[in-house]
């Protein structure tokens, strides 16, 4: 099983700050990569996809980059709605294994 | 716009069967791979299984056992079961459509289980 971890677990930043996330997987996994963020009490949302491709919708201040074993997720420019917990998964397993990282949660400093 | 549903129990009693469903509107159950993530309180997210409409189907292993999921595409809906449930599967479910078997998006709201006597 791919283990993906994340770091750090919790980050505190200011509006208008650039933040970058960290998610290491255990194996090699290519660009087999999303990121969702999830609010309280709602369910995560597609931000990225295939390691650095925004899903539908997604501003232009998210962005992710990586490959290999090393991916990051940046937001630029942090508006109040992007606080929130943010996962990485991987699907790169076969038989599917998908597996999510631990999650790292943006709060207002 | 695709949305899913999920319904079901929201209390179940332990070494008992968890049962929920999932309700697609505005896409063919019959077009794309279904799955279920769960997330107990306070912590990430778990990867139980998919199925397509054909009922092929992927499970994690570490609840391969106790899980079985099934298509009604009549009523374009996904359902789960988990059978002799603990403590331990108290969590939030979600169903979500999983996308060529890569990433999950959209996903229901999640519903609430908890396994309690």
């Amino acid at each position: 099983e791919v283990v993906m971890t994340q770091s750090p677990a919790t980050l505190s930043v200011s509006l208008g700050e650039t933040v970058t996330l960290s998610c290491v997987s255990s194996d090699a996994i290519g660009t087999r990569v999303a990121w969702y963020q999830q609010k309280p009490g709602q369910a995560p949302r597609l931000l990225i996809q295939a390691a650095s491709t925004r899903a539908t919708g997604i501003p232009a201040r998210f962005s992710g980059s990586g490959s290999g074993t090393d991916f990051t997720l940046t937001v630029s420019n942090l508006q109040s709605e992007d606080f929130a917990v943010y996962f990485c998964q991987q699907y790169n397993d076969w038989p599917p294994g998908y597996t999510f990282g631990q999650g790292t949660k943006l709060e207002i400093k | 716009q695709v949305q899913l549903q999920e319904s079901g129990p929201g209390l179940v009693k332990p070494s008992e069967t968890l049962s929920l469903t999932c309700t697609v509107s505005g896409a063919s159950i019959s077009s794309y791979y279904w799955t279920w993530v769960r997330q107990p309180p306070g912590k990430g997210l778990e990867y139980i299984g998919y199925i397509y409409y054909d009922g092929s189907s992927n499970f994690n292993p570490s609840l391969k056992s106790r899980v079985s999921m099934s298509v009604d595409t009549s009523k374009n809906q996904v359902s789960l079961k988990m059978t002799s449930v603990t403590a331990a599967d108290t969590a939030v479910y979600f169903c979500a459509r999983l996308w060529a078997l890569n990433w999950f998006d959209p996903w229901g709201q999640g519903t609430l289980v908890t396994v309690s006597s």
